[in-house]
């Protein structure tokens, strides 16, 4: 069964800075692309960020580009999303998803990590 | 970006009933291999996002078979032949053929 366990969320300040983590299982981790994807609270989705499998194609989104850096560790079957420069409008569950075989979409998620930025 | 406009965002359906989600882009998701990457998701109340439907009608794994999805170029379309009440939520197209990928509004379907 595939699990993606997301931690790291929390409270902190404008200006600060997170790492979230997604620990994978179940499947062949380092063989899969990963994304995250947030969830303001009582708004829609927005992608994030993308990864592949070996950590050499990696995309952001415009929104986040420069404060926000993804990596993963295959070795430990995990994901990072290191958030810099916190903004009040980067308030959101955070999820984990892994990448489906050839559909260019997020086929499991994670259960989500909350962060709040305020000060 | 491309821009994925859902229609309607509110529907409310007798159980038992068919329903139906409108998912229109700004462009076309026709990518260069040939397929098209629009993807529906279902985000029931207090969940995690789930995949539905890839690549425009392909069902998960797992997914009744009363749930199908259509559609070509710009124009998109999911179906619930007969709504259930496990069915509420919250439904959003995707898109992935341009990058970024981005999502529909969502379109909250609720029972009368």
């Amino acid at each position: 069964e595939v699990r993606l366990v997301e931690s790291g969320g929390g409270l902190a300040k404008p200006g600060g800075s997170l790492r979230l983590s997604c620990a994978a299982s179940g499947f062949s981790f380092s063989t899969r692309s990963m994304n995250w994807v947030r969830q303001a609270p009582g708004e829609g989705l927005e992608w994030v960020s993308f990864i592949g499998s070996s950590g050499n194609d990696i995309y952001y989104a415009d929104s986040v580009r420069g404060r926000f850096t993804v990596s993963r560790d295959n070795a430990k079957n995990s994901l990072f999303l290191q958030i810099n420069s916190l903004r009040a409008e980067d308030t959101a569950v955070y999820y984990c998803a892994r990448e489906g075989k050839t559909t260019r979409s997020p086929s499991s998620w994670g259960q989500g990590t909350l962060v709040i930025v305020s000060s | 970006d491309v821009v994925l406009t859902q229609s309607p965002l509110s529907l409310p359906v007798t159980l038992g009933q068919p329903a139906s989600i409108s998912c229109r882009s700004s462009q076309s998701l026709v990518y260069s291999d040939g397929n098209t990457y629009l993807h529906w998701f279902q985000q029931r109340p207090g969940q995690s996002p789930r995949r539905l439907i890839y690549k425009i009608s392909n069902r998960d794994s797992g997914v009744p078979d009363r749930f199908s999805g259509s559609g070509s170029g710009t124009d998109f379309t999911l179906k619930i032949s007969r709504v259930e009440a496990e069915d509420i939520g919250v439904y959003y197209c995707m898109q992935s053929t341009h990058w970024p990928g981005t999502f529909g509004q969502g379109t909250k379907l609720e029972i009368k």
